[in-house]
């Protein structure tokens, strides 16, 4: 079974200052882990995503993770804040199969509410 | 290229009463999901389709709910009749056949009153 953790309800930064989002995981399998970001009255946007290659994924806007497998952990960072950045994130973990395949079902984490303050 | 399409986006409707979700995928891709979050939960896994063919319909929540997918292409998902606890956004997501990954749609608000 997969399950996610997002630690933080909500996020509260200023502009211009660094973004850690945190996210710890549990899979059965080889995991691909994933963030998504929904604007207010949007759909839900692939930020980046981590299939067993590099372990720091680089994503869109200047977002970056880093798959830990000893901490299981895929925590969301990036270096400086703007205004578009305020969004609600999700963490997301998706198994691959005993054989390698992945069925594509997702589970999410509770999603983190970042607040961007000017 | 189109992304993945959902209609209605906002849908009210009476306690009792039966409602009817579209998704459009986006072409090509092979596999269909719905997800629906619950206010102040999280978003959780409805059902999955294969082309037509239902992959996986463990999250579905009873028999009120009813999903197809006809010929492959677009999925309907049926509540009926609809029950106050449906109140949600139903997402519809959209992947290629290795489905690391998926493109969703806007999603349509339920509202049951």
């Amino acid at each position: 079974a997969q399950s996610v953790t997002q630690l933080d309800s909500h996020v509260s930064v200023s502009e211009g200052t660094p973004v850690l989002l945190r996210c710890n995981y549990s899979s059965s399998y080889s995991p691909s882990l994933f963030w998504y970001v929904q604007h207010p009255n949007k759909g839900l946007q692939l930020l980046l995503k981590y299939t067993s290659a590099a372990t720091l994924v680089k994503g869109i806007n200047g977002f970056e993770a880093e798959f830990k497998k000893s901490e299981t952990s895929f925590h969301l960072t990036k270096p400086s804040a703007h205004m578009s950045d305020a969004a609600e994130y999700f963490c997301v973990v998706s198994d691959l199969g005993a054989g390698g395949t992945s069925y594509g079902k997702l589970t999410f984490g509770q999603g983190t509410i970042l607040t961007v303050h000017p | 290229e189109a992304g993945v399409t959902q209609f209605p986006s906002h849908s009210v409707i009476e306690k009792g009463q039966t409602v009817t979700l579209r998704c459009d995928p986006i072409s090509g891709h092979d596999n269909l999901y719905w997800y629906r979050r619950v206010m102040g939960k999280e978003i959780k896994f409805l059902l999955h389709f294969v082309k037509e063919s239902k992959q996986d319909e463990s999250g579905m929540p009873n028999n009120r709910f009813l999903a197809e997918r006809t010929g492959g292409t677009y999925s309907t998902l049926k509540v009926q009749p609809a029950e106050l606890e449906d109140s949600g956004v139903y997402f519809c997501a959209s992947s290629t056949t290795r489905g690391l990954g998926a493109f969703f749609g806007q999603g349509t608000r339920l509202t049951v009153v």
